[in-house]
């Protein structure tokens, strides 16, 4: 069945770039959603259709795609952007998210 | 603002049924759909399935098929998601979250406003 791969894990030190992958084989055929999710909280969209970025939504972050792998880029990492961060796909016939990425600020 | 503001929590035994509504605010109801996700406790997030607040279409996760509905009410602009047969497995977070729309086309996928999250807890 179709999976949505993630590092479990990634660590940064505060100003350093962190980047986030996400791979998939309907990667190249469909967009990629990017959430940020903080304890006790709902997620919030960072980054929607691969690369574009909601109002509100810092300019440190930004994703890219190519192939088979989108990444989620968060250059001149801050504390609080200590969060698990989660990839998602979908079509017309349904969204899947990735496992999740917990993002650690040293 | 736009906003999505959830029932409170529930908790059911095995074998029962629960409800969660989702009243939607600030926005034009039928512009959203509204897709439900799930999160157990220290597990990532799984897509439940999605509706249409601008026909009633909707579109169910296989794993739930047969067990979940999901219904919207137009005149007081609630979206519910019911989910039947409820097992431990289905304690979870259970979140709505808006898709935005435009005359019934979806314009992305991403969810760009969610609930704040209703706690259903099964347990006997």
């Amino acid at each position: 069945s179709y999976e949505l791969t993630q590092p479990p894990s990634v660590s940064v030190s505060p100003g350093q770039t962190a980047r986030i992958t996400c791979s998939g084989d309907a990667l190249p055929k469909q967009y990629a959603y990017w959430y940020q999710q903080k304890p006790g909280q709902a997620p919030v969209l960072v980054i929607y259709k691969d690369s574009e970025r909601p109002s509100g939504i810092p300019e440190r972050f930004s994703g890219s795609s190519s192939g088979t792998t989108v990444t989620l880029t968060i250059s001149g990492v801050q504390a609080e952007d200590e969060a698990d961060y989660y990839c998602q796909s979908a079509d017309s016939s349904g969204t899947l998210f990735g496992g999740g990425t917990k993002l650690t600020v040293l | 603002q736009v906003q999505l503001v959830q029932s409170g929590a529930e908790v059911k035994k095995p074998g029962a049924s629960v409800k969660v509504s989702c009243k939607a605010s600030g926005y034009t109801f039928t512009s959203y759909g509204i897709s439900w996700v799930r999160q157990a406790p220290g597990q990532g997030l799984e897509w439940m399935g999605w509706i249409s607040a601008y026909n009633g279409n909707t579109n169910y996760a296989q794993k739930l098929q047969g067990r979940v509905t999901m219904t919207t009410d137009t005149s007081t602009s609630t979206a519910y998601m019911e989910l039947r047969s409820l097992r431990s497995d289905d304690t979870a977070v259970y979140y709505c979250a808006g898709v935005r729309m435009v005359r019934g086309v979806i314009i992305h996928y991403g969810m760009d406003v969610w609930g704040q999250g209703t706690t259903v807890t099964v347990s006997s």
